[in-house]
């Protein structure tokens, strides 16, 4: 069972545009949300993060958001550029029922970015 | 230059071959982690090691072994490798566990025949 859903395989953006990313998730035993960037041929890259207190972190064209109430995050991009083009894994840090954090990442399928010139 | 390296990067074998894969990183770095990627599967957690003879299963633990003898290495072993073990494997490393940012490795694509 898929606790962090990406339900959009891909999406393809004009350069210059906002890149709108989405991620679902399905319990609250989380105390980060994390996104990673993926090019081809290379590993994850850690790209931005928010904790569970926190509706919104920036961090210059890129911006995560957290619904908590709607248990959605997303990530927006702005803006966007082709250099953007790749693999983007929304992923959550799980902690346990006393509250420390046990520190397991689960990612989600991952949404491939187009930014087209 | 800090890295993760994993070889081979690429890998065509045969079902039953007992095959490893390497995995070193240089950033004294406690906790590594095994993952494969799948399509519509994203990454999904094999094993991890929290530090030096540390090993805990992740997700999908079946038909994998790890061993961490070495802080620096953590090899992922098939010991009979099965046409369902084809995928995109990734090693990364971080800190300590828990940390949010997890050093992945370029991975190592695997096919088995």
């Amino acid at each position: 069972d898929q606790q962090v859903k990406q339900n959009s395989p891909s999406l393809s953006v004009q350069e210059g545009r906002i890149s709108i990313l989405n991620c679902d998730y399905t319990n609250s035993m989380f105390d980060y949300f994390l996104w990673y960037k993926k090019y081809p041929a290379e590993g994850p890259t850690f790209l931005i993060s928010i904790s569970s207190i926190k509706d919104k972190n920036e961090d210059g064209r890129f911006t995560v958001f957290l619904n908590k109430s709607a248990k959605h995050l997303s990530l927006h991009i702005v803006p966007s550029q082709p250099g953007d083009s790749a693999v983007y894994f929304c992923a959550t840090r799980g902690f346990n029922a006393g509250g420390t954090s046990y520190g397991k990442l689960t990612f989600g399928q991952g949404t491939i970015l187009t930014v087209h010139p | 230059e800090a890295q993760v390296t994993q070889n081979p990067r690429y890998l065509i074998t045969v079902t039953g071959k007992k095959l490893t894969v390497t995995c070193s990183q240089n950033m004294n770095h406690e906790y590594m982690s095994w993952y494969r990627q799948d399509p519509g599967l994203g990454l999904r957690q094999i094993y991890y090691s929290m530090n030096v003879e540390v090993t805990d299963k992740g997700d999908v633990p079946e038909g994998y072994k790890v061993s961490r003898k070495e802080k620096r290495n953590f090899p992922l072993i098939l010991e009979s490798p099965s046409p369902n073990q084809t995928s995109l494997y990734f090693c990364a490393s971080s800190i300590i566990i828990g940390a949010r940012e997890q050093y992945f490795g370029p991975g190592t694509r695997l096919t088995v025949t």
